[in-house]
């Protein structure tokens, strides 16, 4: 069991949908991020919040916007996804946005169709 | 961003000693060396880091090289449970970056009886 936990575990949606990842934790850690892996490949940095304001976004597509409402809860809003999107989102959570261990959630698998 | 470079895959026999290269010829004086694994169907898992001396902990040992050029993980006694990816990681204090964890390929661990 991760102390990091995602809702949901698996999603279906269509290119035209509108849905939202969740993540959650109550370790009261300020630093919150989310990453992307695609299928044998490493997993990639997408967003980072550090206490609740984001510090930093890859050049990720706009059709992916993240929100932190409270230090505990953060959301990855999704729309207008392209197949090639499909992945596994991961969520972590650290102490501080420094060099403190990150703690995973176990992720939501998402399929566009 | 220094680099890190890690065999594609290793194997080991259940109970014996792992010894996980990892070489970053390129590290300044201000990177930290992570290491983090990567379960099947699991979120990545925090390992264990250090920045100039060997460290130990309940899951692993660090053993960094004098000029830091070069770090090994050490699994005691593999178990089938360690099976997994295991990713070496720079994380640079010094720059304002050290939030952003950037993932190489790993080491593809795999465990038999």
């Amino acid at each position: 069991d991760t102390e990091v936990t995602q809702t949901p575990k698996h999603l279906v949606m269509g290119m035209t949908n509108k849905k939202s990842l969740k993540c959650e934790q109550h370790m009261g850690h300020r630093a919150m991020y989310w990453y992307k892996q695609k299928a044998k490949k490493p997993p990639e940095l997408m967003f980072v919040y550090s206490y609740e304001k984001l510090s930093i976004n890859e050049s990720v597509p706009s059709r992916f916007s993240p929100e932190c409402p409270n230090s505990s809860l953060l959301n990855l809003h999704l729309h207008a996804l392209q197949p090639e999107d499909s992945a596994l989102y991961l969520c972590a959570s650290s102490q501080d946005p420094g060099t403190q261990p990150q703690h995973f959630g176990d992720g939501t698998r998402l399929s566009i169709l | 961003d220094a680099k890190t470079t890690q065999p594609n895959s290793m194997e080991s026999n259940e109970e014996e000693p792992v010894h996980l290269p990892c070489n970053h010829s390129t590290i300044s004086g201000t990177d930290y060396i992570h290491w983090y694994r990567q379960l099947p169907s699991q979120g990545p898992e925090y390992v264990i880091h250090g920045l100039t001396s060997n460290v130990n902990n309940r899951m692993a040992s660090l053993a960094i090289a004098e000029d830091r050029k070069s770090s090994t993980l050490i699994l005691h006694r593999a178990t089938l449970r360690d099976a997994a990816v295991y990713y070496c990681i720079l994380r640079d204090v010094g720059t304002g970056t050290a939030s952003k964890l950037t993932f190489g390929t790993g080491t593809r661990l795999q465990v038999t009886l």
